[in-house]
């Protein structure tokens, strides 16, 4: 299958910097690129939509000046956590979507863990 | 509002017998569906899919069954292996727009050697 890398893998940072998590694409274009949060033992939660080349979509809840999230090319998107605070510590996880008619797999990057202190 | 439920937190199996995951969806345009497999502090992995057109798809151990009447979908395993032990994610979208993904809450499966 596809892959998609992220980086970095774990991040432990003070409260009020910013972080940036890269994903990337290794052996496909992705024109599309999704990013998740995971909490302890609940579900993935979609976080924004990322399309290349133009604004990303956020969900309802997320804020958009503290992720910000930049596509600048088929293979790379980016998720900076501005003025990161201890609630956002969480496992932050990106996919990228390889679509074709009728396929419409996304395939994940291993995540990230944040810790902010 | 939880489009997609995996109402089985977790499952216990013994090795070398059948695990069925159970995953039901509300939304009717769903007419794509996929399981991943996910182990702690790493991404999910694809595993199988399916499109609504088809109502099972086999992989190996793994086969996703769907029925669309009931908005309900089943992966099975069979042999289940000690490996196999992870949490697993039934996730639905609509193919032809590329919309996001609507995953249900994860059920983990430990199969017992």
């Amino acid at each position: 299958g596809a892959v998609v890398s992220q980086h970095p893998s774990w991040v432990i940072c003070k409260s009020g910097t910013s972080v940036k998590i890269e994903c990337r694409s290794l052996d496909f274009q992705a024109t599309t690129m999704f990013w998740y949060r995971q909490f302890p033992k609940q579900s993935l939660m979609l976080m924004a939509t990322s399309n290349e080349g133009s604004k990303a979509t956020y969900e309802q809840g997320v804020e958009k000046d503290k992720f910000l999230i930049n596509h600048a090319s088929l293979t790379l998107s980016t998720l900076t956590v501005t003025s990161a605070h201890p609630e956002d510590s969480s496992f932050y996880i990106c996919s990228a979507r390889a679509w074709a008619p009728g396929h419409n797999e996304q395939f994940f990057g291993p995540g990230t863990r944040l810790t902010v202190l | 509002d939880q489009q997609v439920k995996q109402n089985s937190p977790s499952l216990s199996v013994q090795e070398g017998r059948i695990s069925i995951l159970n995953c039901d969806y509300t939304n009717s345009m769903f007419d794509y569906f996929l399981w991943y497999k996910k182990y702690p502090a790493e991404g999910p992995t694809f595993l199988i899919s399916i499109s609504s057109i088809k109502d099972k798809n086999e992989d190996g151990r793994f086969t996703v069954f769907l029925n669309k009447s009931a908005k309900h979908l089943s992966l099975h395993i069979v042999p289940s292996q000690p490996g196999d032990s992870a949490v697993y994610f039934c996730a639905a979208s609509q193919a032809n727009t590329g919309n996001q993904f609507y995953f249900g809450t994860g059920t983990s499966l430990t199969v017992i050697p």
